[in-house]
């Protein structure tokens, strides 16, 4: 069974910084592209960034493109997002998902709860 | 920047077919997916590639596309079918792109 975890949320003060990871078993981690994308409370699924399989190809979406960093350890089947300059409207739950071949986001984890709050 | 559009919500009765739309200038180009969320749960994959259903979901899940509309219908529809269901595509210029979600309610 494929199963990813994401761990790394809490909270945090507005202007400050997290790493969320996202551990995956089973499937080829490093044959696939990773994505984060976030739901905050009571609203729809937003795509976060992208990461290729050898991370040669790296997307962010406009609304956190130069505060989020995303990276990845194929050794360690291990996807990460690096959070900076975290704003009030950054707070959701972030999941990570696998890209099929056509772009579809396959599989999910569970999710991983940010609150950005003073 | 690239935009889907979904009504915000649906109610069907059970064993009825519920139908839940997404529009997008030429969507029909881009191959659209479809998410099944219920409350408090991960999305999970219903549809594929506008179309194609991944192993262990019901063949009561089935998409089209007609125009600039892409279809998710769901035929004889049960209760733990209630959710929200998003439509999904890669655009270029945009990256990942969602539906703004409709909410399935099984009256």
């Amino acid at each position: 069974e494929v199963q990813l975890v994401e761990s790394g949320g809490g909270l945090v003060k507005p202007g400050g910084s997290l790493r969320l990871s996202c551990v995956t078993s089973e499937f080829l981690f490093s044959d696939s592209t990773m994505n984060w994308v976030r739901q905050a409370p009571g609203k729809g699924l937003e795509w976060v960034a992208s990461i290729s399989s050898g991370s040669a190809y790296i997307f962010y979406g406009d609304s956190v493109k130069g505060r989020f960093t995303i990276s990845r350890d194929n050794a360690k089947n291990s996807l990460y997002l690096d959070m900076n300059s975290l704003r009030a409207d950054d707070t959701a739950i972030y999941y990570c998902a696998s890209r099929g071949v056509v772009y579809q986001l396959d599989y999910w984890g569970h999710g991983t709860l940010v609150i950005v709050s003073s | 920047s690239y935009v889907l559009t979904q009504a915000p919500s649906v109610s069907v009765a059970p064993g009825q077919t519920a139908k839940i739309t997404c529009g997008g200038n030429d969507i029909g180009t881009k191959g659209v997916h479809w998410y099944q969320q219920k409350s408090g749960q991960a999305p999970i994959l219903v549809v594929y590639d506008d179309s194609d259903r991944p192993s262990g979901i019901p063949e009561r899940f089935s998409g089209s596309i007609s125009g600039n509309t892409a279809t998710l219908t769901i035929s004889m529809v049960e209760v733990g079918d209630e959710a929200d269901y998003y439509c999904q595509v890669w655009d270029s210029s945009s990256g990942h792109v969602f539906g703004t979600g409709t909410k399935v309610s099984v009256l």
